[in-house]
């Protein structure tokens, strides 16, 4: 099956500097890989997604990329700011059957 | 909607006891996962529902852990008996078709304290 790995596994940051968070994946079949951003206590929320067809995806201060051949993909977070501070979860799936393969997390400090 | 709906969101039971959480999908979802979240695991997929019909269960630990989905807007996650070290989030999570969107809608979920 999918497995899925981050590195590192915390990541502190300087508030106004920028913050990347890398995955790789296992099954070359994968053509769905989501971010999902954890708050203290609260449920996983998806931030940006990208699919296989695409190398790269902005959202405001947020972007994702994608290397298929290497089978790897980072989140990239510019100006980060106290409030990005949360659990980021990388994810991959097959879409034909929408089964998510999650990362073990990675704990982002963004200090004041 | 109310979003992906699950309950109790905190349960404490004594070890041997059998426990029940419950969730309630968004309407129109025909996907639902059962995740399991720990400090060590990370979050772990125990099952998931299409359209009702489980499709892979390899994620559940061991026969104490079933699920069921008797329609197509209740599930319920069923542990007899429970161990401590059963102990997590329990977070339920439903999704669209992939054709109209992938994105996982994951409930409050349910904080399992078993002493």
């Amino acid at each position: 099956g999918e497995n899925v790995e981050q590195h590192p596994s915390t990541l502190s940051v300087q508030e106004g500097d920028s913050a990347v968070i890398k995955c790789t994946y296992s099954d070359s079949a994968s053509n769905y890989f989501p971010w999902y951003k954890q708050e203290l206590g609260k449920r996983p929320q998806l931030i940006i997604d990208i699919r296989s067809n695409v190398g790269e995806k902005k959202d405001q201060r947020i972007a994702v990329t994608l290397n298929k051949t290497a089978k790897h993909f980072s989140l990239h977070i510019t100006e980060t700011q106290p409030e990005d501070s949360a659990v980021y979860f990388c994810a991959a799936a097959i879409g034909a059957n929408s089964k998510l393969t999650f990362g073990k997390g990675i704990t982002l400090s963004v200090r004041p | 909607d109310a979003g992906v709906i699950q309950s109790p969101r905190h349960e404490v039971t004594e070890m041997g006891q059998e426990v029940t959480l419950r969730c309630k999908p968004i309407s129109g979802h025909d996907y639902l996962f059962w995740y399991r979240q720990t400090m060590m695991r990370g979050l772990e997929l125990l099952i998931y529902f299409n359209n009702n019909v489980p499709i892979d269960d390899s994620g559940m630990p061991e026969d104490r852990f079933s699920a069921k989905m008797p329609n197509a807007s209740f599930s319920t996650l069923k542990i007899q008996p429970s161990e401590p070290r059963d102990s997590a989030v329990y977070f339920c999570a439903s999704s669209q078709d992939w054709l109209v969107g992938t994105e996982a809608f994951f409930g409050q979920g349910t904080r399992l304290t078993v002493v």
